[in-house]
């Protein structure tokens, strides 16, 4: 089955204490992105790869690093986690840009203290 | 960035259809237009996409404006399970920098 998978799912964390929110894929799919929703914001970009050691920031990266060491994965990191970080956090997956449909992961919440 | 404009909400009865608005005056000429939408407690997910040509598929179908400045997504008979938050965004060969507007929340009545 076609999937992205995110861990955790649900994450209660204190400033200052950094965390890792893994991704995978398992599509094979070159591009990969992470999103963060905000009650009234809707979806804003935070990074994305558009393949292994190619990454670029989106519109809100700001204290949030990625990776791209594998295909298949792409974790966010948030090296010193502040509670204006606390959101709700998606993956995405596509084959390519323009034809290539996003496929999302079921999503991180996360809550800093 | 290509931007896209959305009215906040809209209203249908069920089994009528619907018809979702997108306004996307700045796409360039290798922009795809790509629906999703988003369920309560859910991650995205796709609807239907298209370049220059009308696509229909079981979902809905997309009719995009004769110079790409505008589309709208047309479900055909809502049912309750479509009430949702439905996202046009723009995907092109600049990479892969997104950006999603506000959204339009549907709310289908029984």
């Amino acid at each position: 089955e076609a999937q992205v998978t995110q861990n955790p799912r649900y994450l209660i964390t204190v400033t200052g204490k950094k965390l890792t929110v893994t991704c995978s894929q398992n599509m094979n799919h070159e591009y990969m992105s992470w999103y963060r929703q905000d009650p009234g914001l809707g979806l804003r970009q935070i990074y994305y790869s558009m393949n292994v050691e190619v990454t670029d920031k989106g519109d809100v990266p700001e204290g949030y690093k990625v990776s791209r060491k594998e295909k298949r994965n792409f974790p966010l990191i948030l090296e010193s986690p502040s509670p204006n970080q606390t959101s709700l956090y998606f993956c995405a997956s596509n084959r390519r840009e323009g034809t290539g449909e996003l496929f999302f992961g079921e999503g991180s919440r996360l809550t800093v203290l | 960035d290509a931007k896209t404009t959305q009215p906040n909400s809209m209203e249908s009865n069920e089994e009528e259809p619907v018809h979702l608005p997108c306004n996307h005056s700045t796409i360039s000429g290798t922009d795809y237009i790509h629906w999703y939408r988003q369920l309560p407690s859910q991650g995205p997910e796709y609807v239907i996409h298209g370049l220059t040509s009308n696509v229909n598929n079981r979902m809905a179908s997309l009719a995009i404006a004769e110079d790409r400045k505008s589309s709208t997504l047309i479900l055909h008979r809502a049912t309750l399970r479509d009430a949702a938050v439905y996202y046009c965004i723009l995907m092109g060969a600049a990479g892969n920098k997104l950006t999603f507007g506000g959204g339009t929340r549907v709310l289908v009545k029984p």
